[in-house]
């Protein structure tokens, strides 16, 4: 029962880089989203998805981008990567109605 | 001013005490409570939820929400060195549209010393 999964754990990325970070749940969670965490600000939303194809931002969405084709995955894209970019990046699930979201393990970003 | 704020801390007990967290939040739409633990270099993992004023017990652990002065608590009672994590407040505005937008306090770093 693999629960929400993360790729990479890790990962550098020079400043202007792009990369896109994973995300996948086989929970058939409907719900979906993308949070930066960073010391002093606790976890912030950057982006979320009610369902496949439907997506709207969160309170700290610029510089990044997100689709949703499918229920199972929900990937993360840094345009041009920035060291204010650098943080821990976590990908949360949930049922509709329900009030416990299922969190990845985390992807550590570092931007030089 | 941020719409949750939580005690930051960092929080040292002995094994055995009596644990209290807090946040005060200002967004009266916020309607579902929500208490996570998150252990070092892992995922977030609920603890407790709640949806109305007064006390939820789950064995060692007691949640409890005053809407009226917009303040939750997490207690944790006979406190154990697995106990030992940093403590996230969450709140939500609705459970059919709203638990996919969590707003989260900063977190409280708790170690207990056995």
């Amino acid at each position: 029962n693999a629960g929400v999964t993360q790729t990479p754990k890790f990962q550098v990325l020079k400043t202007g880089q792009s990369m896109t970070l994973q995300c996948a749940q086989d929970m058939n969670h409907e719900y979906m989203s993308w949070y930066r965490q960073d010391p002093g600000m606790g976890l912030r939303l950057i982006h979320y998805s009610v369902g496949a194809g439907i997506t709207d931002q969160g309170e700290v969405p610029n510089g990044y981008n997100v689709s949703r084709s499918t229920t199972e995955d929900f990937p993360l894209r840094l345009l041009s990567a920035a060291p204010s970019q650098t943080s821990v990046y976590f990908c949360a699930s949930s049922y509709p109605g329900s009030l416990k979201a299922f969190f990845g393990q985390g992807t550590r970003l570092t931007v030089v | 001013q941020k719409e949750v704020e939580q005690d930051p801390g960092p929080l040292s007990v002995p094994e055995g005490a009596i644990v209290s967290l807090n946040c005060t939040y200002s967004n009266s739409a916020f309607q579902y409570f929500m208490w996570y633990r998150q252990y070092s270099r892992k995922g977030p993992e609920l603890l407790m939820y709640t949806y109305s004023s007064g006390n939820k017990e789950d064995g060692r652990f007691t949640a409890q929400v005053d809407k009226s002065s917009k303040y939750i608590s997490l207690f944790i009672r006979d406190s154990q060195p697995s106990d030992s994590a940093t403590y996230l407040c969450a709140m939500s505005v609705g459970t059919n549209f709203g638990n996919e937008k969590l707003t989260f306090g900063t977190g409280t770093r708790l170690t207990i010393i056995p």
